[in-house]
């Protein structure tokens, strides 16, 4: 159990509706990072946050957003869902700020879009 | 763009067998990583490597970073059933971003 939780484990949603991952980190993490995988793309970096601000952006399209509450847990909305949106979504959390911090991943949540 | 290239995607193999792993890139990483993922988990870090030519070991398992830092590898020794998962090596790119390998599907047969 690496202490990072996400819920729910699995989404089944149709095509244009949006959906919400949540993510609690480890406590006292402060980094939090979501991540895609699917089988052609593979695990991809989308965004991280610090300490409730955005700090590093990578692969996310703007149908997607996320946010990182007082309490650290971190939220992912996918918006306007398409088929090709159904992946597994990652949420890894970490102590510090910077990249070199080890990344502790929870258990994912498999979307799958309909 | 830096890209990590995994060799093989699939590997099956007999408990008992040895295999290697392989992680390439043309891009030099301060870093690489190597994790791995069991079905309905996210992904766990086995080990990071930093200096060229680097070698940790992990009970059966050895990690190799390249002389210049673009390149790793994953050995296990006498594979078991229980080694059985997906193996990513990870590296951090200029941006800070984590970046991962396709990853190489292990089973290993009893």
């Amino acid at each position: 159990d690496s202490g990072v939780t996400q819920t729910p484990k699995h989404l089944i949603t149709a095509t244009g509706q949006r959906v919400t991952l949540r993510c609690s980190p480890r406590s006292g993490d402060l980094s939090v990072y979501w991540y895609q995988q699917s089988l052609d793309q593979g695990l991809q970096f989308l965004i991280q946050y610090y300490n409730g601000e955005e700090r590093a952006k990578g692969n996310i399209l703007e149908r997607f957003s996320a946010q990182q509450f007082p309490d650290l847990h971190s939220e992912l909305n996918l918006s306007s869902l398409e088929l090709g949106d159904s992946a597994l979504y990652f949420c890894a959390s970490s102590g510090g700020g910077t990249y070199y911090n080890e990344q502790f991943f929870g258990p994912g949540t498999r979307l799958t879009v309909l | 763009t830096q890209l990590l290239e995994q060799s093989p995607q699939f590997l099956s193999i007999q408990e008992g067998e040895n295999l290697t792993v392989y992680c390439n890139s043309s891009s030099v990483f301060s870093s690489l990583q190597w994790y791995r993922q069991e079905p309905g988990e996210g992904p766990v870090l086995l080990v990071t490597v930093v200096t060229g030519g680097e070698v940790k070991k992990l009970k059966r398992l050895t990690f190799q970073f390249g002389d210049a830092r673009k390149d790793s590898s994953l050995h296990i020794t006498a594979a078991q059933p229980g080694d059985t998962g997906l193996y990513l090596c990870a590296g951090y790119n200029q941006g800070g971003k984590l970046i991962f390998g396709q990853g190489t599907e292990l089973s290993v047969k009893p």
